[in-house]
């Protein structure tokens, strides 16, 4: 069945550094991929979408781009700020349903 | 624009005591998603509805668990006899029509707590 993968748990990085966060995903239809931002305490929100493969998608200088080749959709920053701290799910929709299904979630850590 | 209201923010429950959640979509759109957050299972889809009417509640547990939307202003979530695992933080999205392409909204959930 339908499903996606994230890297999971806790990721901890020192502000300045890249990080890339890994989602791929499993399906038989043609696959709309979405990145949401939960900051604590606050509600998930949307990051980032794409459904055109190998187009670069970009939001808040984080960017993904969607590869069918591999069922990727990794996210990545150049240099993370210590505002980027939250829970980042990976997630995704066919055209054979309407609700999204999501990834267990990458708590995403900043240190000065 | 209010956003996606949820109402109460935090609930406790008794074991076995019964918990009805609310949600006030964002105007216009037509379409609520409920879903579950724990840190195990992340979030998982319950229920879903568009005008009103139940699409999709694959995701809900079929004994315990029931959602209506009497109207277009509301959506309501009502567990049954709760049990300590049905803690969790339940959250209400909303979209514009709810296709496949289309951005949730959530609203900031409640955090339910069965002792």
């Amino acid at each position: 069945g339908d499903s996606v993968t994230q890297t999971e748990g806790l990721v901890t990085l020192t502000k300045g550094l890249p990080v890339m966060l890994n989602c791929t995903y499993q399906t038989t239809y043609s696959p709309f991929l979405f990145w949401y931002v939960q900051h604590l305490n606050e509600a998930p929100k949307l990051l980032l979408k794409s459904s055109t493969d190998n187009k670069r998608t970009e939001h808040q200088g984080f960017y993904a781009t969607l590869h069918k080749s591999s069922s990727s959709f990794h996210l990545q920053k150049s240099s993370v700020q210590l505002s980027d701290s939250a829970l980042y799910f990976c997630a995704f929709n066919t055209g054979g349903a309407d609700r999204l299904t999501f990834g267990k979630g990458t708590q995403l850590i900043i240190q000065p | 624009n209010a956003g996606v209201i949820q109402t109460p923010r935090h609930k406790v429950t008794g074991k076995g005591q019964e918990a009805t959640l609310w949600c006030e979509p964002i105007s216009g759109h037509s379409a609520v998603f409920w879903y579950r957050q724990t840190i195990v299972q992340g979030l998982e889809f319950l229920t879903y509805f568009r005008n009103q009417a139940p699409i999709d509640d694959s995701g809900m547990p079929k004994e315990r668990f029931s959602a209506q939307m009497p109207n277009q202003s509301h959506s309501t979530l009502k567990i049954q006899s709760t049990q300590p695992q049905d803690s969790a933080v339940y959250l209400c999205a909303s979209s514009l029509v709810g296709s496949s392409a289309e951005t949730l909204y959530f609203g900031s959930g409640t955090r339910l707590t069965v002792l």
